[in-house]
Formats: structure tokens, C-alpha cells, sequence
């Protein structure tokens, strides 16, 4: 039973451009958690979906970021027009319902913008 | 300021105990986690607990809750090299984790 899966583990993009990162949940997950980890800092919440709904962004940026989770295929987190501040460790976890004890995490895509 | 608390590093000596602190602010927090991650790694559950719980014991980790306080802490009993990571305190929200700064545990010989 594969672990929550998120590739690339590492990407590089230049100012300007688009930077897509995926997450495939657990078996059996059907509820997915984004969180955003800058340099020497905890991890913030970003978004939280459900198969087709996202259930609250509160913790998106405004403008550029964007997630989804559609009904076949991985959990997307699309950054567009990249900036510096957008250099990032950004992590997925999931779990099979929101009130479970237990959140499991992938090991994240470092992203650096040049 | 910040939910989640905790002091920056710590070093210990090997075959030590280690003791991590931190402090939460939401008191309707149900779970209080433990993650450990180690360089260019992603998080890993250590242990949890349940809030209405005031210790919890599992192997060399040892958590105790103090509720009235808003302070928990992680007990690492004979702190071995493989240790050495950063250590998030967490708590749990609705379905959100809010994370302190993390805990640079560093094991010397």
C-alpha cells in the first residue's frame, strides 16, 4: 500500500513561468491537504479538497494559486507566473475522512524559482 | 502571533534524554501530534495524543498534555545519532494542522 506520492520531488522554474505539482492520495483517501513550508519555518495550510470540491482555500494565496482534485487522477496544486517567494517545500497529505486522528504526508516538491 | 510555540534547538548528548516543548493556543484542539522530519525528507508521524489524555508512552517517546496550561512536550529517552531532525508540534483544528516553527534537535557524542 503505497504512501501518499508526490512528484517531482524536486522543481526548478524560472520568473514568469508555470510550475505544476502533483499528489496521488493513500488508497482509500478520498481527502486531500495541501501545506506550504518556507525556510526554517512550521508548515501553513493551504487548501483542503475533496474529490471534485475544494472545501476551503483559506490559506491560498489570492492570485496565481490554484488546486484541484478531479475525480480520476491526482490532486493538482498550479502555481502560475512564479516569483522568488514562491521557493517553497510544499507538501500533500491526505486521510480517509476529515475527523480522523491521522494525516499522512508525502515527502513534498521543493520548489525553487531562479 | 503564532498558534503552535516551540524553542528553535536543542542539543543533547548521546544516550541522553531529550525534552522538547511547546505550547498551542486552541483549547478544542481534539489531537496534539508529534512529526519528525528529517533533511530534504518529508514528515513523519511520531506519535499523538488525544486531548483528553495527559500522557502517553510508546517505546523512548513520552508525551505529556497539560491542558490548563496549553503545553505539551516530547520526551526522547536514550537520544541515539538517528534522532538528530527537526521536531513539529502540531495541533488539530477541524481538519486543519496548525505547526510551530519546528525544534532542531541536535545529538552530539
Amino acid at each position: 500500500n503505497a504512501g501518499v506520492m508526490q512528484n517531482p520531488r524536486h522543481l526548478v522554474r524560472r520568473r514568469g513561468q508555470e510550475a505544476r505539482l502533483r499528489c496521488s492520495p493513500m488508497k482509500g483517501h478520498s481527502h486531500v491537504y495541501w501545506y506550504r513550508q518556507l525556510p526554517e519555518e512550521g508548515l501553513k495550510f493551504m487548501v483542503y479538497l475533496q474529490k471534485e470540491n475544494i472545501i476551503d482555500e483559506s490559506g491560498m494565496p489570492k492570485e496565481r494559486f490554484s488546486a484541484e482534485f478531479p475525480k480520476e487522477g491526482p490532486s493538482i496544486l498550479r502555481i502560475q507566473q512564479v516569483v522568488r517567494g514562491d521557493s517553497a517545500a510544499y507538501f500533500c497529505a491526505s486521510s480517509p475522512e476529515s475527523e480522523t486522528y491521522g494525516y499522512t504526508f508525502g515527502s513534498g516538491t521543493r520548489l525553487t524559482v531562479v | 502571533g503564532e498558534d503552535v510555540e516551540q524553542s528553535l534547538f536543542l542539543s543533547v548528548r548521546e544516550g541522553d534524554s531529550s525534552v522538547i516543548n511547546c505550547t498551542y493556543t486552541d483549547s478544542s484542539s481534539t489531537y496534539l501530534y508529534w512529526y519528525k522530519q528529517e533533511p530534504g525528507a518529508g514528515l513523519q508521524l511520531l506519535t499523538y495524543i488525544f486531548s483528553n489524555m495527559d500522557m502517553k508512552q510508546d517505546q523512548r517517546l513520552t508525551v505529556l498534555l497539560n491542558k490548563k496550561d496549553k503545553h505539551l512536550s516530547l520526551r526522547i529517552a536514550d537520544t541515539q545519532t538517528g534522532d538528530s531532525a527537526i521536531y513539529f508540534c502540531a495541533q488539530k483544528g477541524d481538519y486543519k494542522l496548525s505547526f510551530g516553527a519546528g525544534t532542531t534537535v541536535t545529538v552530539r557524542a
